[in-house]
């Protein structure tokens, strides 16, 4: 079984500073792919990040990065430069990729609040 | 661009009453996924189908929830009589998984807001 923690509930962060939303995981799958999904006051779900299991550089897109530490089963989320448009609930999920089973499974969530 | 659409946005309906939900997945895509959000239970998978077939329920009432691909285009889940507890957001995601590749990401639809009186 997999399981994702998300420690934070909510977090703050004055606009343009850098941001860091913790991830751990457990799962005893070998290969399994680790998402970062952005989810503002209007719903949808925005895909941001992915990290494969087997990926030996962190991954980046744009002004996202993830900082996968394996061996301590992290996958945090770091924001640079916040902008008042980050504010959102913020949501780590995992896979296994093995299996092919495909569906994620989600932690609860960080609501994240940029201040100007 | 490609979208997942989901219809209706926002359902209110007393309890007893029948409830369905419609989803037709980006084009080409062959796995579908429905999950549920609530406060309480955050982010649930509820069934997931891969050429229109289903792969995984276990996370769906089957007494009162049926999960659906009448053809590629159009996914549904019904909730048969429905109950104040399935008040939530229920959203569909659409994949393109073809095997040796790598494939990332799934696209949400913007949900189903659902209120049961």
């Amino acid at each position: 079984a997999q399981k994702i923690t998300q420690t934070q509930p909510g977090m703050f962060v004055q606009e343009k500073e850098a941001v860091t939303l913790d991830c751990t995981y457990d799962t005893s799958d070998q290969s399994y792919g680790l998402f970062w999904y952005k989810q503002p006051s209007s719903g949808e779900m925005i895909f941001l990040i992915y990290q494969g299991s087997y990926d030996e550089q962190n991954a980046t897109e744009g002004r996202y990065s993830l900082n996968f530490q394996k061996a301590r089963k992290s996958a945090n989320l770091v924001i640079s430069a916040s902008q008042l448009g980050d504010s959102a609930m913020y949501f780590c999920a995992m896979r296994d990729m093995d299996t092919g089973r495909r569906a994620l499974t989600f932690g609860s969530g960080t609501r994240l609040q940029v201040q100007p | 661009d490609a979208r997942v659409t989901q219809t209706p946005r926002h359902k209110v309906t007393e309890m007893g009453q029948e409830v369905t939900m419609r989803c037709q997945p980006i084009l080409g895509h062959n796995t579908v996924f429905w999950y549920r959000q609530t406060m309480m239970q955050g982010l649930e998978l509820l069934a997931y189908f891969r050429n229109r077939a289903p792969l995984d329920d276990s996370g769906m009432p089957k007494d009162r929830f049926s999960a659906e691909m009448p053809d590629a285009t159009l996914a549904t889940l019904k909730i048969q009589p429905s109950e104040p507890r399935d008040s939530a957001v229920y959203f569909c995601a659409s994949g393109l998984v073809i095997a040796s590749l790598s494939d990332h990401e799934q696209f949400f639809g913007p949900g189903t807001r659902l209120t049961v009186l």
